[in-house]
């Protein structure tokens, strides 16, 4: 079973430019979840979609961040423009079950996005 | 926020050691659950303790769950240097709407010195 994959990898952007982050889920999985995670920090949930809906975003930062996953596959994370604090691990992370199923709620996560802002 | 406190924030043991690692929580939750990051890479999922559940274990790992204190440990027996890395617990509280997110704590890093 392929795993979750996330692209890019490493981007370095200066203060005030903007970038975007991919993310493809183990195929089948309904429930996508964006991270965020500051260096010596835990993961620190941004956005929750099942399917092509927004779950919650009460955490996401809405004057800069965007995020869409048309179609209920893929997603893209959009930071415009972006702040020295934004510098961080972009964790994208997808599930099978939800609340539909309680208590099995395990997530699969890529690998990362490390975004450094300058 | 973050929902779970892990202690201590760094352990430092020698191989074959056990290695005991404890997260505190705030709100009651559904489900408990650990998580180990390697250097550079994303998480991966290693024992879930649903709230009912008192202990648990899965090969080398044992997971206890005191709700009445709001706090977990999680015991790796006989480490190894491939155990090396951060853990993190992550609670889950169902609110209704479909919200389900896990919520993490600050992590353990763990180094297992040959």
């Amino acid at each position: 079973e392929a795993g979750v994959a996330q692209s890019p990898r490493y981007k370095i952007i200066e203060k005030r430019q903007s970038v975007a982050f991919w993310c493809n889920p183990i195929s089948g999985h309904a429930t996508l979840y964006w991270y965020q995670q500051i260096l010596g920090q835990g993961p620190k949930l941004l956005i929750q979609f099942q399917n092509n809906g927004v779950v919650d975003d009460s955490q996401l930062p809405k004057d800069r961040f965007s995020a869409e996953r048309l179609k209920g596959v893929d997603s893209t994370l959009k930071i415009q423009p972006a702040k020295l604090e934004d510098s961080a691990v972009y964790l994208c992370a997808s599930s099978s079950s939800g609340q539909l199923t309680p208590g099995a709620n395990v997530l699969t996560f890529g690998a990362g996005s490390r975004l450094t802002v300058l | 926020s973050q929902q779970g406190e892990e202690d201590p924030q760094a352990l430092s043991i020698q191989e074959g050691e056990n290695a005991t690692m404890n997260c505190s929580y705030k709100t009651s939750i559904n489900n408990l659950q650990w998580y180990r990051q390697n250097s550079g890479r994303g998480l991966v999922h290693l024992i879930l303790i649903r709230s009912n559940e008192r202990e648990k274990h899965s090969g080398r790992l044992r997971v206890t769950l005191d709700t009445s204190k709001k706090s977990s440990s999680l015991l790796i027996t006989a480490s190894r240097a491939a155990d090396t890395a951060s853990y993190f617990c992550a609670t889950i509280s169902y609110s209704g709407g479909g919200a389900d997110g896990l919520t993490f704590g600050k992590g353990t890093h763990l180094i297992i010195q040959p």
